[in-house]
Formats: structure tokens, C-alpha cells, sequence
């Protein structure tokens, strides 16, 4: 079993829509959470990060952390073509090693 | 801000050559900047940590003689990958985490690489 788990799609939606992506992990010890957005043949570029449980929105953007369900959700308001990206969910126990999951590949259509 | 650039953006060489790899942080001091790698359709993997002045840490089953990580200034880091052979083909990507900062990474825009 990985320790992050993620559906890697493709998620198809069209523009306006609320998408939804989610991960679940293993490993209790992970209390820093992060969300990348990845496009093609880029490197990652940081979304939200968050500590322990709770919420945290920014903008489009908000994310959740359920400790006790050892599950996070990025979810994006009002959707636009240019998200159309591969989104990874990252974790780490130290703040240091990012363990991330397999990525989802989001598909946005005008 | 928070800006993270690498360079070369891409390289190809010949076996057995060795490729230098550089990745500076742009507008802040980083600390800690990590070096990761991707397979195409797979996610990220960490290669090793390495801390301002110090040792790098390499992720078991990475071998530190053949990916040279140097980390001589809060701004610069380098990966060296000694030589190349063609199963070393990879995007090679860095992160620095900023001195002072909390614990969020940030990445540059890969390097990759191409052994022939």
C-alpha cells in the first residue's frame, strides 16, 4: 500500500464547476499538508499548505485536513480552462521529506 | 516571490560524461533546498536534502557518488550526476525551503535530462 494515494483521473469538468480532489494516506505521523499544481514538462507550483486539521482558503482555492479520516481535499471554485493541470498532494512528518501521491490530472472545458 | 530557477532548463550528453545541474533561489535565502526526480506520468521522488555548508542527506537507495550535491551558498545549490548512463534520463527538479520560513518548498522548472 503507498502511503498517499491519489485517483489520478483524468477529472473532466466544465468551466464554472466546483471540482473536488482528494487524497487519502497511511501514515499518522504526516501533519504538514501542501498542493501543487503541475503543468506539462513545469515543476510544481505551490497552491496551499496547511498544518494539522482544519481549513484554509485562499482565493478560488480552499483546502481541507482530516486528521482522524487521514484524508485532504483541494477544492476550486469556479473552474477555468487554465486549471486544467496535474494537481499532486504533498505531505510530510518533519516539515522536510515530501511524500507525494501520484497527482490527478484535471481537465477544465470551455 | 519566492522564485526558484534551474538551469540548464534541458541537456542532453553521452554516456559517461558527468552533467552539472544548477538551482538558485531567486529572491530569498534558502537554507534547505531539496533535489527530487520524475519519471514521465509519475509523481515526484526526493533524492536528497541538503542544508547551506553541510553534507547532503541522500533517500536510500541513491547513490551519493554519483549525484554530487553541493549547497555553497544560501542561494545555490548544484547536482552533478557523474557518469551518465542512459537509464540516468530523468526531469530532475529542485526545491528550496526559505530561511526563516515555515516549512512550505518551492520548486524550480525541472532540468531534463537526456543520456544518449
Amino acid at each position: 500500500q503507498k502511503e498517499v494515494e491519489q485517483d489520478p483521473g483524468p477529472l473532466s469538468v466544465p468551466e464554472g464547476a466546483i471540482v473536488s480532489l482528494n487524497c487519502t494516506y497511511s501514515n499518522s505521523a504526516f501533519q504538514y499538508f501542501m498542493w501543487y499544481r503541475q503543468y506539462s514538462r513545469k515543476g510544481p507550483e505551490l497552491l496551499m499548505y496547511t498544518y494539522s486539521s482544519g481549513n484554509k482558503e485562499d482565493g478560488r482555492f480552499t483546502a481541507q485536513v482530516d486528521k482522524s479520516s487521514k484524508y485532504i481535499s483541494l477544492f476550486i471554485r469556479d473552474s477555468q480552462p487554465s486549471d486544467s493541470a496535474t494537481y499532486l498532494c504533498a505531505m510530510s512528518s518533519d516539515g522536510n521529506k515530501l511524500v507525494f501521491g501520484a497527482g490527478t490530472i484535471l481537465r477544465v472545458k470551455s | 516571490g519566492a522564485v526558484v530557477s534551474q538551469h540548464p532548463s534541458w541537456v542532453i550528453c553521452k554516456s559517461g560524461t558527468s552533467v552539472k545541474i544548477e538551482c538558485r533561489s531567486l529572491d530569498f535565502q534558502a537554507t534547505t533546498m531539496f533535489w527530487y526526480r520524475q519519471f514521465p506520468k509519475q509523481s515526484l521522488m526526493l533524492m536528497a536534502t541538503s542544508n547551506e555548508g553541510s553534507k547532503a542527506t541522500y533517500e536510500q537507495g541513491v547513490e551519493k557518488d554519483k549525484f554530487l550535491i553541493n549547497h555553497a551558498s544560501l542561494t545555490l545549490s548544484t547536482l552533478t550526476v557523474t557518469s551518465a548512463h542512459p537509464e540516468d534520463s530523468s526531469f530532475y527538479i529542485c526545491s528550496a525551503r526559505r530561511t526563516g520560513g515555515f516549512y512550505e518548498q518551492y520548486f524550480g522548472p525541472g532540468t531534463r535530462l537526456t543520456v544518449t
